[in-house]
């Protein structure tokens, strides 16, 4: 299984561009989350969804959206990106409703880079 | 108040020495605790869950302490690839709230 599958690794993009960060899971995980590491902030849970047609924000929304047309696939949209929006930004997918027993498979990232 | 805060480190330590970190959490209805493991510049990884009685795994010890609201992490016998950062991780509430501390860093020396 190739777990939680992220694209693209790596992104510069110039402010007020838009673009959508994938994220793809095949472990049938009907939770799935986004979040954004800083330096000194730790993870930020920035949207998170419990099941397909399902999506709620989580502590950083401002600039995100998201959908969950299906259970395998979880886009993030950056509407206009802002030199604020630079960051690692993983996706997460659990076991379970809540995934509050079984943790999360994180993806590998996406370095993004607004200028 | 942060959710979860952990020890800021960083700790260097020899190969073969014992080391312990500790994470406090300011909710007490937090209902499930883990340590996450990230290597530089990678995904954090599920290190383990930590039950109420305590649980080891190898040379890995967690243990909560739900009265002090704080949960450790013992390493024994460290080794080369210990080295990384070390995340708490506590679920609050209904469950769909992970709050993750801001990591501790570890670093083994031979």
């Amino acid at each position: 299984n190739a777990g939680v599958t992220q694209t693209p690794k790596f992104q510069v993009l110039k402010t007020g561009q838009s673009m959508t960060l994938q994220c793809a899971q095949d472990m049938n995980h009907e939770y799935m989350s986004w979040y954004r590491q800083d330096p000194g902030m730790g993870l930020r849970l920035i949207h998170y969804s419990v099941g397909a047609g399902i999506t709620d924000q989580g502590e950083v929304p401002n600039g995100y959206n998201v959908s969950r047309s299906t259970t395998e696939d979880f886009p993030l949209r950056l509407l206009s990106a802002a030199p604020s929006q630079t960051s690692v930004y993983f996706c997460a997918s659990s076991n379970g409703r809540t995934g509050g027993y079984y943790g999360y498979t994180f993806g590998s990232g996406t370095r993004l880079t607004v200028v | 108040r942060k959710e979860v805060e952990q020890d800021p480190g960083p700790f260097n330590v020899p190969e073969g020495a014992t080391v312990a970190f500790n994470c406090t959490y300011s909710n007490s209805a937090s209902q499930s605790f883990f340590w996450y493991r990230q290597d530089c510049r990678k995904e954090p990884k599920l290190l383990m869950s930590v039950y109420s009685s305590g649980n080891e795994d190898g040379r890995f010890t967690a243990q909560l302490n739900r009265a002090s609201q704080y949960i450790s992490l013992l390493i024994r016998d460290s080794k080369l690839s210990d080295s990384a950062t070390y995340l708490c991780v506590v679920n609050v509430g209904t469950g769909n709230q992970f709050y993750f501390g801001t990591g501790t860093s570890l670093t083994v020396i031979p």
